[in-house]
């Protein structure tokens, strides 16, 4: 079946550092990718999304973008704030079909220290 | 356009008691899904519910249970409720189909004593 794997977190950074939380996934058929953020004590958020092959999803300035040969979607950011202290969740959508079920990474947990 | 709500935000209940949350949809949104969240197993898919009919089932025993009413709004039901059943519940929705965004609602934290 579908997987998504994540990188293992916590990833603890200082302010201003660059960011690349690791994301690949298995999928059958064209999956559409995404990346969520869930802050404490809320629900998940959409950050990004990349629909097909070679597109560079771009929000807040994190992007991805989805590289179909090495099934990867990593997530990327030039210099951190404070504010993005948050889970993080790379996940997969099958394109087509009748049913959907998005996969969802297990999280990755961002620190960063002023 | 208001978002997912989760009614209520947090429950504390005892064992062998049951619960019942309730999620609304973000209006002109059919889809909804429940998900499972907890610090060990991380997001489990519930179910899936379009148009009033269960579309798909994670793999959770029978006492987890839900519906849809006709309004798209959604309930689910966890019956004799147990200690490992303390999780945050999430309900997202979306239009439909495989490139729509999920909006999740802000979740309600149910806790078993």
């Amino acid at each position: 079946g579908d997987s998504v794997t994540q990188m293992e977190g916590p990833v603890t950074l200082s302010e201003e550092a660059f960011l690349t939380i690791n994301c690949t996934y298995t999928a059958t058929g064209y999956p559409s990718l995404f990346w969520y953020v869930q802050y404490p004590g809320e629900g998940l958020q959409l950050l990004l999304k990349a629909t097909k092959a070679d597109d560079k999803g771009s929000n807040k300035g994190f992007e991805a973008t989805y590289r179909k040969e090495t099934t990867s979607f990593h997530l990327e950011k030039g210099s951190v704030q404070v504010s993005d202290s948050a889970v993080y969740f790379c996940a997969l959508s099958a394109v087509g079909g009748g049913s959907y079920i998005p996969t969802f990474g297990r999280g990755t947990s961002l620190i960063v220290h002023p | 356009k208001a978002g997912v709500t989760q009614t209520p935000r947090y429950l504390i209940k005892t064992r062998g008691q049951q619960v019942t949350l309730s999620c609304s949809p973000i209006s002109g949104h059919r889809s909804v899904s429940w998900y499972q969240q907890t610090p060990g197993q991380g997001l489990q898919f519930l179910f899936e519910y379009f148009s009033e009919t269960q579309r798909n089932k994670g793999n959770f025993p029978g006492r987890f249970s839900g519906r849809q009413f006709s309004n798209s709004r959604s309930e689910m039901n966890v019956s004799t409720l147990e200690l490992g059943d303390s999780a945050l519940y999430l309900c997202a929705s979306y239009r439909d189909g495989a490139t729509d965004t999920q909006y999740f609602g802000p979740g309600t934290r149910l806790t078993v004593l």
